[in-house]
Formats: C-alpha cells, structure tokens, sequence
C-alpha cells in the first residue's frame, strides 16, 4: 500500500519560518516532489529530491531522509504570496512511473 | 514556455450527460496525467498514459474512461456524469527522460459541477 500524511493546515507570520513535513510509507520509492498551489491555480513545482540531504533554492528548502521515510519544505522570510497548499508527491517506479499525492498543507501567512 | 492546456476551466452538467474534458500539451512529452483534486482527498490520479493509444488505470477509474489519439492530446471522458464526478480534473504531462524530467506539468484545471 501506499500512505503520504501532511499536516492539514499551518499558519505563520510574514518574515517567519516556516517547517511542512511529510512522512510517507510507500513500495518503489523513486524520489519525491513539492509543489506549491495557490487557490484555484494549477500545482507548479517547488523541488525535487531523490538523494537524502538538503536542497537548497533560494527562500525554499527541501529535506529527505529515504531511511525514515520523511520530507520536508522549509519556508523562509515568508511573502504574504506564500500562502498557498504546499503538496508532497512521492515518485514511484513499480512497473509504471507515477506520482502519488498527500493530501496537501494548507498554509496561511498573515501580517 | 511549457504549457498545458484544458478546455475549459468551468462547466456545468446535468447527471447522466457524456461529458468530455480535454487536455492539450505543446511540450512534446510523452506521459499524460488525469487527476481529480477534492477537498480532503488531495490529487488522486484517474488515468495515465505513456504512449499514443496506450492508456493504464490510476487508483480510480470507475466511471471515467480516456482517448489518446495524438501525442499532444488526452482527452477524459465521463460516460455518464453523476453528481459524485463533480470536482476539479487537473491534467499533466511529462517526459520519459531522467527522474527530475519526470517533473509533472500541469493545466488550470476544470472546475465540473453535475446537477
């Protein structure tokens, strides 16, 4: 079987960091993707990871460790435009190659 | 600029209609993606397909069914729509290359309500 948990809601002020995990059991683990989503908007891509460790792209971070079967995005000097759902996504290669979703982190920036 | 493209972005239907909601790339790709996105559930994928005229099942397929004729088109289609089919349907696409081109592209999204 397959099962991604994200937390369902997270609120933070602007200037803030920001931490969403993602924890994931999942057969054929072939790395694992952020996207972001702001309402009524289709997903667009935050980052990918494959190797355990931190990827780093400006404001946005990305952590994986493959052994504990656990991601996360780290937000930094939060926008008011980083209020959006942040949905992690594990890549998987058992036969045919797809993308399975968590059900997304809705996060809030406020003033 | 990578795009892809649906149809439509609202429409309304009544139960029992064939609906069909259609998905355009210009990107090439191989690999299409039909999802539908629900408060709660997240994005669950419907259909996929790798290939012209190959298509696979996603985790749920019951009262959907897909064409892909050409390479840049996927088209969903609802034999019948009931009012549980209403949601929004995201299409993607993506390449057959290294894992990080398997990067999923996706569309706006169609907002399908069924009365």
């Amino acid at each position: 079987g397959q099962n991604i948990d994200q937390p369902t809601e997270m609120t933070a002020t602007e200037g803030a960091i920001v931490q969403i995990n993602c924890t994931y059991q999942t057969s054929g683990f072939n790395g694992l993707f952020w996207y972001q989503q702001h309402a009524g908007e289709a997903p667009t891509f935050l980052s990918y990871n494959v190797l355990d460790g931190l990827e780093e792209k400006g404001r946005f971070s990305s952590f994986l460790s493959r052994s504990k079967g656990y991601s996360y995005l780290l937000l930094k000097e939060l926008q008011m435009k980083d209020s959006a759902s942040y949905l992690c996504a594990v890549f998987m290669n058992t036969g045919f190659q797809k993308l399975v979703f968590g059900t997304g982190t809705r996060l809030l920036v406020s003033p | 600029d990578v795009k892809v493209t649906q149809s439509s972005r609202y429409l309304v239907k009544r139960t029992g209609e064939k609906v069909f909601l259609e998905c355009v790339q210009d990107m090439d790709h191989e690999n299409m993606f039909w999802y539908r996105q629900d408060p709660g559930l997240g994005l669950r994928l419907i259909y996929f397909s790798y290939d012209v005229k190959m298509k696979e099942k996603g985790d749920i397929p019951e009262g959907y069914s897909v064409s892909r004729e050409k390479k840049e088109r996927f088209s969903l289609i609802l034999e019948s729509a009931s009012t549980n089919q209403t949601s929004m349907y995201l299409c993607a696409s993506s390449s057959s290359g290294g894992a990080r081109s398997n990067e999923q592209f996706f569309g706006p999204g169609t907002r399908l309500t069924v009365l």
